[in-house]
């Protein structure tokens, strides 16, 4: 099936820094989602990208949609502490009945 | 905040028991789709529904099942609960359309299987 991998498994990091993750797969995707997830809740939808090449900002979030449709990009610029989880990226399987998700990144602000 | 409740919050079950699990979708959506997520691991797909019909499965048993309502409120039923059903059930809603695959999710319920 599908697989999902994302790089790092986690980062540690100083107040202000900027981030850069990504995630790559075995199979074309025509959607990336990403999602953050803060400890005991659910994901929450951070960005989505529906077309390759496509480059999308949320605030001081940054997505891109790699050109290849097998990998997607996520920077934080200017990181904050509450920028401090788990960020997975997502993509439907078959259409809308599922979406896969990725290994997940964990996020570390060293104070 | 999403609009997607789910209850309860926390839940803890004995082996061999049945637990049903009720989730709340967003206002103006359409499909529901329940996930369970283990300790340190992404979500895994159980299976979404759609006008009350069961629309696509992920790799879990029959004794996983689920209901959609007209309301379109949703329900995970687990018969014969398992020491590895303990995990953090979510619940997710989005609108089937171009962009479905917009999957908004609840707080989760957290089940422990003793």
């Amino acid at each position: 099936g599908q697989q999902l991998n994302q790089s790092p498994q986690s980062m540690f990091i100083q107040e202000g820094e900027d981030v850069s993750m990504n995630c790559t797969s075995s199979s074309i995707f025509n959607t990336w989602l990403w999602y953050k997830q803060d400890p005991g809740e659910g994901p929450v939808l951070l960005i989505a990208l529906y077309k390759a090449g496509e480059l999308t900002s949320n605030g001081r979030l940054t997505a891109q949609f790699g050109i290849t449709r097998k990998d997607s990009f996520l920077n934080i610029s200017a990181s904050i502490p509450s920028d401090v989880g788990i960020y997975f990226c997502a993509g439907p399987h078959f259409g809308n009945e599922k979406l896969t998700f990725g290994t997940g990144t964990r996020l570390t602000i060293i104070p | 905040e999403t609009g997607v409740t789910q209850s309860p919050t926390h839940l803890i079950k004995t082996r061999g028991q049945q637990v049903t699990l009720r989730c709340s979708s967003q206002s103006g959506h359409n499909t529901v789709s329940w996930y369970q997520q283990a300790l340190g691991q992404g979500p895994q797909f159980i299976f979404q529904y759609y006008r009350e019909e069961e629309n696509g499965r992920g790799n879990f048993p029959p004794r996983f099942s689920g209901l959609q309502f007209p309301n379109y409120s949703s329900e995970l039923n687990v018969n014969a609960l398992e020491l590895d059903d303990s995990a953090l059930y979510l619940c997710a809603s989005g609108r089937r359309s171009d962009r479905g695959h917009e999957q908004y999710f609840g707080p989760g319920t957290r089940l422990t299987v003793t």
